[in-house]
């Protein structure tokens, strides 16, 4: 079965920072989601890739599969107090989710 | 507004009790789902259902049973022989033709042990 690690586990930055999020497989990844949830609600989706190489932006937040290392990153450019969640990356394959990254931005 | 209403948001089983969640959804989506989240892990798949009348499990499926009647519903039932129920649940759907993975969510219901 396919395994999605996350890194980092949690991350603190002050706002207007810039910051990434890595999701790394242990397989080849085909279609990689990328989530945002907020304590004790749903999870919002913010993108699909699908191809090696695929870049797609929301808003400030961009993210990009590096096919070749089997990782998806999330980069968020001047960052807010609204982006604070939780973010999870879940994959096509075996239908499975990673454990998220807690994303905390201080005013 | 299409959505996905998930009730009760809180719910408290007694020992040797069913308890049974439910979700609606009126987005008019094929596929919906049943996960699974404990505290600091990622969502792991419980049941799932491509069409009405018709759902496979999930990694987790033991102790837990659904059905899928009509299309915009799917109820999730907590049974007895579930011993650590004690977790948020959240429902999905997913639009036909776009992944595997769900794109829309409700805003779960968090199951205690009385």
């Amino acid at each position: 079965s396919q395994e999605l690690e996350q890194s980092p586990q949690s991350l603190i930055v002050q706002e207007g920072k810039n910051l990434t999020i890595n999701c790394t497989s242990s397989k080849t990844l085909y279609g990689l989601y990328w989530y945002k949830q907020k304590y004790g609600e749903g999870l919002i989706f913010l993108m699909m890739l699908q191809k090696g190489g695929e870049e797609k932006s929301h808003e400030k937040i961009t993210a990009k599969l590096d096919e070749k290392k089997q990782q998806s990153s999330l980069h968020i450019t001047a960052s807010q107090p609204s982006h604070a969640g939780i973010y999870l990356c879940g994959a096509d394959a075996d239908m499975r989710f990673g454990a998220g990254t807690r994303l905390t931005v201080k005013p | 507004d299409g959505g996905i209403t998930q009730s009760p948001k809180y719910l408290f089983r007694k020992e040797g009790q069913n308890v049974t969640l439910s979700c609606e959804q009126n987005l008019n989506h094929d596929a919906m789902y049943w996960y699974r989240q404990d505290p600091g892990q990622g969502l792991r798949l419980i049941y799932y259902s491509q069409i009405v009348n018709d759902f496979q499990k999930g990694d987790i499926a033991e102790g837990y049973s659904v059905s899928r009647e009509k299309k915009e519903s799917f109820p999730l039932t907590v049974t007895s022989a579930q011993k650590n129920p004690t977790a948020f649940y959240l429902c999905a759907s997913s639009i036909p033709g776009t992944g595997v993975l769900p794109q829309h969510f409700g805003d779960g219901t968090r199951l205690s042990i009385l």
